[in-house]
């Protein structure tokens, strides 16, 4: 079963560093990935998504994230961190076949901006 | 904004009590799909509908209905309802069901049982 693990559910970054948040998946078969973020008291906003046409993926708002079949992982990453970039991020990986799609989300990571 | 409404935004009812959440995809999106979020058990799917019938199904109670109107909008009906059903309410649309197809995630409705 396809499944995906976010590793931290929290994560500390100086305003300016490195953001690394960590997603790996299990999966029989090349999956459809996807990063999403979800600000305080909203929905669910796309990031960046992986469809087997390229193993590094740019997204919104700087992010990007690289498709790694040998890890079976799927990081996001940014360069340099914003006080806006602040907010829970969820990775997913879309399963099912035959019109029967739907996401499986893993547990989400809370990412944290200092000043 | 994504294109999705949900309504209403905030719902407090009692135990017991029966309620109906509203979902309006976005234009020309034909795929409506229902998740729950609460602290306990993150982001759950629920159930899917394309078009009008029902596509596939997650960790659905039984107490948990739903459907896809004509003019595709969604509702979700929730009854019997019990304080563990406290959570966030999203509903989600895409273009098809294809799995490459991002989905579009209303703002959510907070649904309190008291």
């Amino acid at each position: 079963a396809q499944s995906v693990t976010q590793l931290g559910s929290h994560v500390s970054v100086s305003e300016g560093a490195l953001v690394l948040l960590r997603c790996n998946y299990s999966s029989s078969v090349p999956p459809y990935l996807f990063w999403y973020v979800q600000y305080p008291n909203q929905g669910l906003q796309l990031l960046l998504k992986y469809t087997s046409a390229a193993t590094l993926v740019k997204g919104i708002n700087g992010f990007e994230a690289e498709f790694k079949k040998s890890e079976t992982s799927f990081h996001l990453t940014k360069p340099s961190a914003h006080m806006s970039d602040a907010a829970e991020y969820f990775c997913a990986v879309m399963r099912g076949g035959s019109g029967t799609y739907k996401y499986i989300f893993g547990t989400g990571t809370r990412l944290k901006v200092l000043a | 904004d994504s294109g999705v409404t949900q309504t209403p935004k905030h719902l407090i009812t009692a135990t017991g009590q029966r309620v109906t959440l509203r979902c309006s995809p976005r234009s020309g999106d034909l795929s409506v799909y229902w998740y729950q979020q609460s602290l306990d058990q993150g982001l759950q799917f629920l159930i899917q509908y394309y078009n009008g019938e029902e596509r596939a199904k997650g960790n659905i109670l039984e107490r948990f209905s739903a459907q896809q109107f004509p003019d595709l909008h969604s509702e979700l009906n929730l009854s019997s309802l019990e304080l563990g059903d406290s959570a966030l309410y999203f509903c989600a649309s895409s273009v098809t069901d294809s799995s490459s197809y991002e989905q579009y995630f209303g703002p959510g409705t907070r649904l309190t049982v008291t």
